[in-house]
């Protein structure tokens, strides 16, 4: 079975700093993978996926994400925080069937001004 | 409709007592997936359906839960017999065709057992 790992539950940056959330997996076959956002009281919002084309793939709000196979991770970025990014943020996987996926714990990230 | 829909939001029932939760899918969407999700985790696959079919029902953590999904739209997540450990947030989403394709999720309902 497949794994998520989400480095640090809670993360805090300053308005306009970089933002990085971290996410590894555990397979030996690419899946596919993707990034969620959860805003209070809302249900998962898709940021971005990556299906096995370009290995930085650019979602919604500005984020991006790059896909390292050799290091089995899929970390979060975004060059400069605002404000309304402050949510929670989960990494999640797909298994070896393709309709089995995998959840991270979730990182919350908050955004100082 | 426009989105995933789930009903009810919120659920408070007492230990030992039925409760089924409902999930409407966006409805040119084939594939719906349940999750369990805990306070401070992430979402945990429960089950899916391919139109009608079940393919997987390994994630359900005991034969209190049982889902449905009889015509291939709608879908029901009934859990018997609850206990407190069953209290948590139920996640329902659905995607176009699956096998990895973009799930939307619906708003949860919030289950409550006391």
């Amino acid at each position: 079975a497949q794994s998520v790992t989400q480095l640090g539950s809670h993360v805090s940056v300053s308005e306009g700093a970089l933002v990085l959330l971290r996410c590894n997996y555990s397979s030996s076959v690419p899946p596919y993978l993707f990034w969620y956002v959860q805003y209070p009281n809302q249900g998962l919002q898709l940021l971005l996926k990556y299906t096995s084309a370009a290995t930085l793939v650019k979602g919604i709000n500005g984020f991006e994400a790059e896909f390292k196979k050799s290091e089995t991770s899929f970390h979060l970025t975004k060059p400069s925080a605002h404000m309304s990014d402050a949510a929670e943020y989960f990494c999640a996987v797909s298994g070896d069937n393709f309709n089995k996926f995998y959840f991270g714990s979730g990182t919350k990230l908050n955004v100082k001004p | 409709g426009a989105g995933v829909s789930q009903s009810p939001r919120y659920k408070v029932t007492k230990r030992g007592q039925d409760v089924t939760l409902r999930c409407d899918p966006i409805s040119s969407h084939a594939t719906l997936y349940w999750y369990q999700q805990a306070l401070g985790q992430g979402p945990e696959f429960l089950t899916y359906f391919n139109y009608e079919a079940q393919p997987d029902k390994s994630g359900l953590p005991s034969d209190r839960f049982s889902a449905e999904r009889p015509e291939g739209s709608i879908s029901t997540l009934t859990i018997q017999r609850t206990e407190q450990r069953d209290s948590a947030m139920y996640r329902c989403a659905s995607s176009l065709t699956g096998s990895g394709d973009t799930q939307y999720f619906g708003p949860g309902t919030r289950l409550t057992v006391l």
